[in-house]
């Protein structure tokens, strides 16, 4: 059965700290992962990754993807008390999305 | 551009009732997919919609159906409801031929 780990499953860091949360997964026919951030509610969209070894970057997060070792891991540095949240790890399952079961990170002020 | 809309936000049924929730995707959207949302087993795929044909359907009972109309708007509902179906429900949209999904806020229902 497809299936999505993420680690750890909850983190408390001081701001100003880097983070590195990771997600596995077994999916046959991989074709896309993807992270999302969820704060109240709607988990919204950081990064899609289809390639490996290709970083993608938005201000201080970053995320990389290894289709080899099957896993994916998401940046964070400088983190803030806004970057409080739980973090989705997904991949896509023919016109699916397969979640892990996310990381929470508590940044402490 | 208006992100995906969905209402009710809150709903408190009782056991056995029946329940509609409704998402209004983004404009030009015309994939939706539905997801339930609970502590113990987090976000799991319903079902998805596409020019009003559902493509794919989760591992839930037939007590939740879904349908889409010709606007992609999409309605789900549940029927007998049970307290285990106490969740958020969150609806996605997306475009063809793209993986990344869009969510709304969410339906909060909570069965008593």
């Amino acid at each position: 059965e497809d299936k999505v780990v993420q680690s750890p499953l909850s983190l408390v860091v001081h701001e100003g700290d880097t983070v590195t949360l990771n997600c596995s997964y077994e999916v046959t026919n991989f074709r896309s992962l993807l992270w999302y951030k969820q704060e109240k509610k709607a988990p919204t969209f950081l990064f899609m990754l289809t390639s490996s070894g290709i970083e993608k970057k938005s201000g201080r997060l970053s995320s990389i993807l290894d289709k080899k070792e099957l896993f994916s891991i998401l940046n964070i540095t400088a983190t803030q008390t806004g970057d409080s949240a739980i973090y989705l790890c997904a991949v896509t399952y023919g016109n699916k999305l397969v979640f892990g079961a996310g990381t929470i990170l508590r940044v402490k002020s | 551009k208006a992100g995906v809309t969905q209402t009710p936000r809150y709903l408190i049924k009782t056991r056995g009732q029946q329940v509609t929730l409704s998402c209004s995707p983004i404009s030009g959207h015309r994939s939706v997919s539905w997801y339930q949302q609970t502590p113990g087993q987090g976000l799991q795929f319903l079902f998805e919609y596409f020019s009003e044909t559902q493509r794919n359907k989760g591992n839930f009972p037939g007590r939740f159906s879904g349908r889409q109309f010709s606007n992609s708007r999409s309605e789900m509902n549940v029927s007998t409801l049970e307290l285990g179906d106490s969740a958020l429900y969150l609806c996605a949209s997306s475009n063809p031929g793209t993986d990344t999904q869009y969510f709304g806020p969410g339906t909060r229902l909570t069965v008593l």
